[in-house]
């Protein structure tokens, strides 16, 4: 198992521009969640999904968007890219049931010039 | 709203010596669960250990062990003969039971440093 991929692991970007991270996992997790780590803080949650077709916001979701065609993939969507947005994005995953222990990607550390 | 407060930024200890991590979290819920994770240099974030609320034995884990204590809603992490690979930031995270049980809420890190 691959566990939780994403991809890719550097990205630079110049205010305003679009992308999208990508976001896998091969453990068959209905629950799907993004955060972002920021300097000096833990890690604050984007948007989470409970199974294919159903998301919803977390604690900082302006500026993302998501969507969970598949129960695998759960892709972040920066529609404008803000320098505010320079930070590292986890993706992760979790089984439905006990004992609710989230798996984590390897992180993308984004900078918005 | 569920919060984690890491009142520790920054510690450091010198190698085999004991080292404990604090946590503090509010919450009105009764049913929940507490993790302790580890980020080393390398990003990856790793789970050390996890405690279910209901039960009133302390999570062990090999050199990891927790002091749970729900009334006063602390949630310390021990580690005993401490080793250079412990190096690393460890964050406290609080996740409620069943609806939101995907859901975790981190403390701000505590940067633990294992000297020689």
């Amino acid at each position: 198992n691959a566990g939780v991929t994403q991809t890719p692991k550097f990205q630079v970007l110049k205010t305003g521009q679009s992308m999208t991270l990508q976001c896998a996992q091969d453990m068959n997790h209905e629950y799907m969640s993004w955060y972002r780590q920021d300097p000096g803080m833990g890690l604050r949650l984007i948007h989470y999904s409970v199974g294919a077709g159903i998301t919803d916001q977390g604690e900082v979701p302006n500026g993302y968007n998501v969507s969970r065609s598949t129960t695998e993939d759960f892709p972040l969507r920066l529609l404008s890219a803000a320098p505010s947005q320079t930070s590292v994005y986890f993706c992760a995953s979790q089984p439905s049931g006990p004992p609710y222990e989230q798996y984590f990607g390897p992180g993308t550390r984004l900078t918005v010039t | 709203a569920q919060t984690v407060t890491q009142s520790q930024p920054e510690m450091s200890v010198q190698e085999a010596e004991t080292v404990t991590l604090s946590c503090t979290y509010d919450t009105s819920e009764n049913n929940y669960y507490l993790f302790w994770y580890k980020q080393p240099p390398s990003r990856q974030m790793i789970l050390v250990i996890r405690q279910e609320a209901y039960k009133q034995q302390n999570a062990t884990e090999n050199r990891f062990s927790v002091n749970f204590q729900k009334a006063a809603k602390s949630f310390s992490l021990k580690i005993s003969d401490s080793q250079l690979g412990d190096t690393a930031m460890y964050f406290c995270a609080f996740m409620k039971e069943g609806q939101g049980a995907q859901k975790l809420v981190f403390g701000q890190g505590t940067r633990l440093t294992i000297n020689p």
